[in-house]
């Protein structure tokens, strides 16, 4: 009865590749975001999707693409990934004001 | 700018000891506020928000805050701390209208026996 799951929960990968993370919430939330969490555990909001509405890029590298099959779902698809992508990738979801987080992605490219 | 900031990297304690983790915010609204806690390898697990009323709110694990607007600051505390507590902490403010977070740099907490 997870309420933010992601998967994978880890991805080693080589620079160059394209990857994809996924998230699903069953919380019954319209509102999914990603953010990262970078070497020095420092946050920062990534994007957020509304009902499967863009709603806010945080000018976010366009190798970054999220895809939101419906409102459960929110993918991230990288591509051509570089080292410096390397970080935990959180997902959370909310109706209203409150945001729930999934377990992160754990990403190193190498 | 809205900003969050934590101005204690690293605090040690020793378990049973109380704890304080220091929070100050920057925005021009009345501020929603939040504490997440990170244990290692986890996600981000909430402890407890503040939107409005009472000033001192109560959350999960024996944890409260208090907002103080003279101060902006939210601080955490508890009375007595116990070895499962050693983790990252991370205060938030909401960006309303935009609808994202803005966290702060985080706390690492030990806890010595």
């Amino acid at each position: 009865d997870t309420a933010v799951s992601q998967t994978p929960k880890y991805l080693v990968t080589q620079m160059g590749n394209d990857k994809s993370i996924k998230c699903e919430q069953n919380l019954g939330h319209d509102t999914m975001y990603w953010y990262k969490q970078d070497s020095k555990k420092f946050l920062k909001i990534m994007f957020s999707y509304n009902n499967k509405e863009l709603i806010i890029n945080e000018t976010v590298p366009n190798r970054f693409s999220p895809k939101s099959p419906d409102k459960a779902h929110l993918n991230l698809h990288i591509n051509s990934l570089e080292l410096g992508d390397s970080a935990v990738y959180f997902c959370a979801s909310s109706l209203k004001e409150t945001q729930y987080f999934g377990p992160g992605t754990r990403l190193l490219v190498l | 700018a809205q900003s969050v900031t934590q101005p204690d990297i690293h605090i040690t304690v020793s378990e049973g000891a109380s704890l304080e983790l220091r929070c100050n915010y920057s925005y021009g609204a009345t501020p929603y506020l939040f504490w997440y806690v990170q244990s290692p390898g986890q996600g981000l697990q909430l402890l407890l928000k503040y939107f409005s009323g009472d000033t001192l709110v109560q959350g999960i694990k024996g944890f409260e805050a208090e907002f103080k607007r003279s101060q902006s600051s939210f601080n955490l505390r508890k009375p007595s701390v116990h070895w499962s507590d050693a983790a990252e902490y991370f205060c938030a403010v909401l960006i309303q209208g935009a609808q994202k977070l803005v966290f702060g740099q985080g706390t690492r907490l030990t806890i010595n026996p």
